[in-house]
């Protein structure tokens, strides 16, 4: 396995489920993001992760709990959610170090019904 | 509100033709830049970082920056159809930590 690995690929939920989206790096990066990209919308970012240690949570809302056990994992865990949070969920990972770019993984593909 | 600005197209080009894709941000301290390209339903590939002033070449691809102007494009020679994609722009940005702040991305078709 290289590179950034995301699971699942597509996942179709009702609005009362509990469910996680994982990812997984194999670049030995130490930073770790989650982005949701809706349509027509900017990449927005929801979480980093540096060293394991949540470093940033754009104002987003509860009902997403991320989770990072070591520097090459990350989960996000969802509960509760909104139609409004169909989107394409994406993880990427980077050195942290100024000015290193980010490698994506291939994404979730979120549906609430 | 950091921003970067991207003109959402989609620019048509024909093949062959030279694609020029433009993105102004608002952050002046800002010292990274990236693009990436995104294929329909796949998820953002990175193709060129530029870090100072001028111009960096790889292959078909050109990246130019100008800080003081606050602005960087991409420049694709020899367009193909495979090309027709969603080009993202990214500028790096420290803040409570180093991240990157994307443009809503441009789409560009390459008509055969």
């Amino acid at each position: 396995e290289t590179g950034v690995t995301q699971t699942p690929r597509h996942l179709v939920m009702g609005m009362t489920n509990k469910k996680s989206l994982k990812c997984e790096q194999h670049l030995g990066h130490n930073a770790m993001y989650w982005y949701k990209q809706s349509a027509k919308k900017p990449l927005e970012l929801m979480f980093v992760y540096n060293f394991k240690e949540q470093t940033e949570n754009n104002s987003v809302p509860s009902r997403f709990s991320p989770e990072c056990p070591n520097s090459s994992h990350l989960f996000l865990h969802l509960h509760t959610l909104q139609p409004e949070d169909s989107a394409l969920y994406l993880c990427a990972s980077s050195q942290e170090d100024l000015g290193q770019p980010q490698h994506f993984g291939d994404g979730t593909r979120l549906s609430i019904l | 509100q950091k921003e970067v600005e991207q003109n959402s197209g989609p620019l048509s080009v024909p093949e062959g033709a030279i694609a020029s894709l433009n993105c102004t941000y608002s952050d002046r301290v800002s010292q990274s830049f990236f693009w990436y390209r995104q294929y329909s339903g796949k998820s953002p590939e990175l193709i060129m970082s530029i870090y100072s002033n001028g111009d960096k070449e790889d292959g078909r691809f050109t990246a130019q920056l100008n800080k003081a102007s606050q602005y960087v494009s991409l420049l694709i020679r020899d367009s193909q159809p495979s090309d027709s994609a969603t080009y993202l722009c990214a500028v790096g940005l420290m803040d409570s930590s180093y991240k990157l702040i994307f443009g809503s991305g441009t789409r560009l078709l390459v008509r055969p």
